[in-house]
């Protein structure tokens, strides 16, 4: 089945700067790619997504790449702020079971002042 | 719009007890899903519907049942709860334009089994 591989497990960066997350995935008929905040003691919210016909997507401060070649996805946010201290998931449709979602393990950003 | 609700919030069971999760949405979705989340795995596919009176096994299914007579609810049932089944268990809910899948979630429901 579809693996959804996200790195790192944990992030630590200083108010200001840039943080990255890298997702690979493994079905390669994968086409739709969204990106999850989870705030302490709530549910997962979507703040971006991309699909497979384009290479980058903007949103303020956060972006997506993808590379469907190298079957790899990145988040970019940039100018960190404390309240983007949370958990973020990448998830990639898999097509060949359903069109189900499967997530990746999950990147805790801390965003220190 | 309350968007996606799960009830209860916390629940705390005994090996071998049952019970029911309840997830209701209201905003015409047809699809919902439900996944469990535990440390360090991220979120995890139980069961989920494709439409009302449809229900289909997810990753990790055994143990758990699910039903959705009605097209804005979706339960998620443990007949015999586990210590295994401790777990963060959360409700999702979408609709579908042929190349998204973009999904809403709940705001969870903790479960401790002892």
């Amino acid at each position: 089945g579809e693996n959804v591989e996200q790195h790192p497990s944990t992030l630590s960066v200083q108010e200001g700067d840039s943080a990255v997350i890298k997702c690979t995935y493994s079905d390669s008929a994968s086409n739709y790619f969204p990106w999850y905040k989870q705030e302490l003691g709530k549910g997962p919210q979507l703040i971006i997504d991309i699909r497979s016909n384009v290479g980058e997507k903007k949103d303020q401060r956060i972006a997506v790449t993808l590379n469907k070649t190298a079957k790899h996805f990145s988040l970019h946010i940039t100018e960190t702020q404390p309240e983007d201290s949370a958990v973020y998931f990448c998830a990639a449709i898999y097509r060949a079971a359903g069109n189900k979602l499967t997530f990746g393990g999950g990147t805790r950003v801390l965003v220190k002042p | 719009n309350a968007g996606v609700t799960q009830t209860p919030k916390f629940r705390v069971l005994k090996t071998g007890q049952s019970m029911t999760l309840l997830c209701a949405q209201d905003m015409n979705h047809e699809y919902m899903y439900w996944y469990r989340q535990d440390p360090g795995m991220g979120l995890r596919l139980i069961h989920y519907s494709v439409g009302e009176g449809t229900t289909a096994k997810g990753e990790v299914p055994d143990g758990y049942n699910v039903s959705r007579l009605k097209k804005q609810n979706f339960l998620l049932g443990l007949e015999s709860a586990a210590p295994s089944q401790t777990s963060v268990y959360f409700c999702a809910s979408s609709y579908r334009d042929g190349h998204t899948d973009t999904q809403y979630f709940g705001p969870g429901t903790r479960l401790t089994v002892l």
